[in-house]
């Protein structure tokens, strides 16, 4: 079955750690995205590809890194300089802009 | 003026009971429009479309008013299933990414 996956479900990090979150889709579908959610919040963008080897920035951009070297792959790095990291980080994809994403299952993300 | 507006609720109903939300927007040249349903703790997931002249699936309706720059889901015969976030989402134009509003509270109440 296609879809989108990611990993871990849970993760715990000390404070001053880079942790990488893992997204992987087998749709074929050319967009990715990466969205932030805190409790009781709306979701915001962090970053977004549109195709291989090219991202932009979305509003909350600071303090996280992507890369997307393969259409399937789009994993959101979490630096040391984000301040505020422990959240619900939640990964999508689409055919093309435009058209609905697809979520994965997302990761929850504790920075002790 | 927010791209996307929701009134977060929450709308507590019956079971049985028909519900609405409402949502509008801010870029007149939105164009296309998408409920999601997001339960605890868990990734949203698309619901429906939203088109021009208005679609139905099941007990759900979606419609679109591009005068007034809003759009609509109204849930008849609500099930304690139905409880969870409604999240109103508009694709602004031109290869920009999803706008999604902070979403619509909703419990169904044996």
């Amino acid at each position: 079955d296609g879809g989108i996956t990611q990993s871990p479900k849970y993760l715990f990090r000390k404070e001053g750690q880079n942790v990488t979150l893992s997204c992987e889709q087998n749709l074929n579908h050319d967009a990715m995205y990466w969205y932030r959610q805190d409790p009781g919040q709306g979701l915001r963008l962090i970053y977004y590809s549109q195709i291989v080897n090219d991202f932009q920035k979305g509003d909350i951009a600071e303090g996280y890194s992507v890369s997307r070297e393969k259409k399937e792959s789009f994993p959101l790095t979490v630096t040391s300089a984000q301040k505020n990291p422990t959240a619900f980080y939640l990964c999508a994809s689409s055919l093309r802009p435009g058209n609905g994403y697809t979520f994965g299952s997302g990761t929850r993300l504790t920075v002790v | 003026r927010k791209e996307v507006e929701q009134d977060p609720g929450p709308f507590n109903v019956p079971e049985g009971a028909t519900v609405a939300f409402n949502c509008t927007y801010s870029n007149s040249a939105s164009q296309s429009f998408f409920w999601y349903r997001q339960d605890c703790r868990k990734e949203p997931k698309l619901l429906m479309s939203v088109y021009s002249s208005g679609n139905e699936d099941g007990r759900f309706t979606a419609q679109l008013n591009r005068a007034s720059q809003y759009i609509s889901l109204l849930i008849r015969d609500s099930k304690l299933s139905d409880s969870a976030t409604y999240l109103c989402v508009v694709y602004p134009s031109g290869n920009t990414p999803l706008v999604f509003g902070k979403g619509t509270r909703l419990s169904v109440i044996a």
